[in-house]
């Protein structure tokens, strides 16, 4: 148990489907990020959300669109996407950087046929 | 911007060998670096970080790591290796004072421990 707990664990969805990734945390933090992890490539930050606030987006389509009802979940809905976003997508919160730096969820692993 | 380069996207070693991953950063002030380490089919997990106090940072399971400001250089060692180290290692930097400003990783370098 990280403390982040992310939800499903595995999906696949068909590209005309709408879902939703969701991403918990008990551990009193103000920051909430996604971040895409594909094969080969670096990790990619999506969106940041600081106290419920969306603070960056890092140019990400909006197939992809975040919600961040409170500062304990984040969720990320999906629709429409395409086979290239089949990937680990982590969520991660913060409290304070400098002294904890993130703490990761398991992930969950996107195949999008 | 900051950024960081890991040198070497698999390194394989010796059960009992020294353990080396590299890492170089670049950035405009004195930054923030972290390694975080990736176990199959789980998130990342922090080692160890740097954060302006002492140079030489010592992190979780036997691993340390040395800031060297005049190679711009954040390197990973372990003296030996064992085969539970067998994972993805992730360097990343973050720009200091700057609240919640995200990490931004490397690509990683997996690392095998034969036996």
């Amino acid at each position: 148990e990280t403390g982040v707990t992310q939800t499903p664990r595995h999906l696949v969805m068909g590209m005309t489907n709408k879902k939703s990734l969701k991403c918990e945390q008990h551990l009193g933090h103000n920051a909430m990020y996604w971040y895409k992890q594909s094969a080969k490539k670096p990790l990619e930050l999506m969106f940041v959300y600081n106290f419920k606030e969306q603070t960056e987006n890092n140019s990400v389509p909006s197939r992809f669109s975040p919600e961040c009802p409170n500062s304990s979940h984040l969720f990320l809905h999906l629709h429409t996407l395409q086979p290239e976003d089949s990937a680990l997508y982590l969520c991660a919160s913060s409290q304070d950087l400098i002294n904890y730096g993130y703490t990761f969820g398991s992930g969950t692993r996107l195949t999008v046929v | 911007a900051q950024s960081v380069t890991q040198l070497g996207s698999h390194v394989s070693v010796s059960e009992g060998a020294l353990v080396l991953l590299r890492c170089n950063y670049s950035s405009s002030v004195p930054p923030y670096l972290f390694w975080y380490v990736q176990y199959p089919n789980q998130g990342l997990q922090l080692l160890l970080k740097y954060t302006s106090a002492a140079t030489l940072v010592k992190g979780i399971n036997g691993f340390e790591a040395e800031f060297k400001k005049s190679e711009t250089s954040f390197h990973l060692t372990k003296p030996s290796a064992h085969m539970s180290d067998a994972a993805e290692y992730f360097c990343a930097v973050s720009r200091p004072n700057s609240g919640n400003t995200p990490l931004v990783f490397g690509k990683g370098t997996r690392l095998s421990v034969i036996a």
